[in-house]
């Protein structure tokens, strides 16, 4: 049984450019969060898909959205990105919602 | 607002002994309250969770303990190993409105395991 899985593991982009992330949930799962967490701190949390649609948002500006497909796959989209978007992202999934949220790997961007 | 906190920021320990991690809460009306580890490199490792109509959870090697009066969570390792070694973060879930499944994290504790 397959758990969460992010892609790429590894990105280094510089100022200015486009990023998409991709995370597919772990097998039953239909709901996807996605949370920054930068150096020696806790994620953030960014926002949450659930039936393709995005339920809440956390503090982030509009750089920063996301899609859900119909088999809960998600992509995180970041546009215009700042030296401040340097991060580990985080994507995690649970049962609908209401229930505990498992994390993938993560990915690791570098913004020059 | 929203927030966790931790009350140690490391801690260190024998190989053998057991741990006791603790986290600050500071909304009361959070009902969903979950342990996680962070191995260095690695996404969270979820460890165990309660619910706040329980005030003690126990699963292998671990215990979690809830104060809603002093609104105080605990983490407890029994036998503590190296490979506990980690980063340990508490979250919690407040129900408002639609935030439900958004987890406000804790800064987080760093155990390091002496052998």
């Amino acid at each position: 049984d397959a758990g969460v899985t992010q892609s790429p593991t590894h990105l280094i982009k510089t100022r200015g450019q486009q990023v998409t992330l991709r995370c597919s949930p772990k097998s039953g799962h239909d709901t996807v969060s996605w949370y920054q967490q930068a150096l020696g701190q806790g994620p953030q949390f960014i926002f949450q898909y659930y039936e393709e649609e995005e339920r809440q948002r956390g503090n982030f500006p509009d750089r920063f959205s996301g899609h859900q497909f119909p088999n809960y796959s998600s992509e995180l989209n970041v546009n215009a990105l700042l030296l401040g978007d340097s991060a580990l992202y985080l994507c995690a999934s649970s049962l609908q919602f209401r229930e505990t949220q498992y994390f993938g790997p993560g990915t690791r961007l570098l913004v020059l | 607002g929203e927030s966790v906190g931790l009350h140690l920021p490391t801690l260190s320990v024998q190989e053998g002994d057991n741990s006791i991690i603790n986290c600050a809460y500071s909304n009361s009306a959070s009902d969903y309250f979950i342990w996680y580890k962070q191995e260095s490199g690695k996404g969270p490792q979820f460890i165990i969770d309660i619910r706040s109509n329980m005030d003690k959870r126990q699963g292998q090697r671990v215990t979690v303990l809830l104060n809603k009066t002093v609104k105080h969570l605990s983490l407890q390792i029994a036998a503590t190993q190296p490979g506990d070694s980690a980063v340990y973060f508490c979250a919690e879930n407040y129900p408002g409105g639609t935030s439900y499944g958004k987890l406000t994290f804790g800064q987080g504790t760093i155990l390091t395991v002496h052998p």
